[in-house]
């Protein structure tokens, strides 16, 4: 099962918006609403910002949205704020033999 | 607040067995997927396995025929042995927490430990 592939960098200035892009499959992204985001800051454990596609935990800002159009999902950060500064990884479910597969990762950097 | 954390020895000789514990608090381990992430230095996530409270088990294909994940729900841990390890597996070892979901798929994790290192080294 490969990675789903994601854009290695992003940049924005503070109150601009970023999408971040998830390209998989038809076995994962694309046959599945089972995408989930987390965000990542450095020597920290992964967090949880997005899962079902559109669903935001309790506590995760409402500037964070995610979408899905055939075998690509997105991550869209409204309102760009320095603590927003991190790595971000995608996942999905997948109907291949591993039930889980994440992305490659992506660094957003505020300017 | 369900709470994880990681324990486990930080260095490990080519060849022997990786074994770490993941100890949950604030919460009970009934109900839920446990699993374990890794991520070698500076490099992305890669999915290890995973186990139902029932006792059923994931893994990983790459890394099956050495991985087992274990559960002692009386102790409210779970646990990653990895055998034959080498250079390449090192990495942070991450517990986390997966809720059923929709069609009980677990397919997102919730609840993370604060992450342990491992390296693989003689």
């Amino acid at each position: 099962q490969s990675a789903l592939t994601q854009p290695a960098s992003l940049s924005g200035s503070p109150g601009q918006s970023i999408t971040i892009s998830c390209t998989g499959t038809t076995s994962d992204v694309g046959d599945y609403n089972y995408v989930s985001w987390y965000q990542q800051h450095p020597g920290k454990a992964p967090k949880l910002m997005i899962y079902d596609v559109i669903n935001r935990p309790s506590g995760v800002s409402n500037r964070f949205s995610g979408s899905k159009s055939g075998n690509t999902a997105s991550l869209t950060i409204s309102g760009l704020q320095a603590e927003d500064e991190a790595d971000y990884y995608c996942s999905s479910y997948t109907s291949s033999s591993t039930p889980c597969v994440f992305g490659t990762g992506t660094k957003v950097t505020v300017l | 607040q369900v709470q994880l954390q990681e324990s486990g020895p930080g260095l490990v000789k080519p060849s022997e067995t990786l074994s770490l514990t993941c100890t949950v608090s604030g919460g009970s381990i009934t109900g839920y997927y446990w699993g374990w992430i890794r991520q070698p230095a500076g490099k992305g996530l890669e999915w290890i396995g995973r186990i139902y409270s029932s006792g059923t088990t994931n893994y990983n294909p790459s890394l099956k025929s050495r991985v087992t994940v274990s559960l002692d729900t009386s102790k409210n841990q779970f646990s990653l042995r990895l055998t034959s390890v080498t250079a390449a597996d090192t990495a942070v070892y991450y517990c986390a927490r997966a809720p059923l979901g929709v069609a009980g798929t677990a397919s997102y994790f919730d609840f993370w430990g604060q992450g342990t290192l491992v390296t693989v080294s003689s």
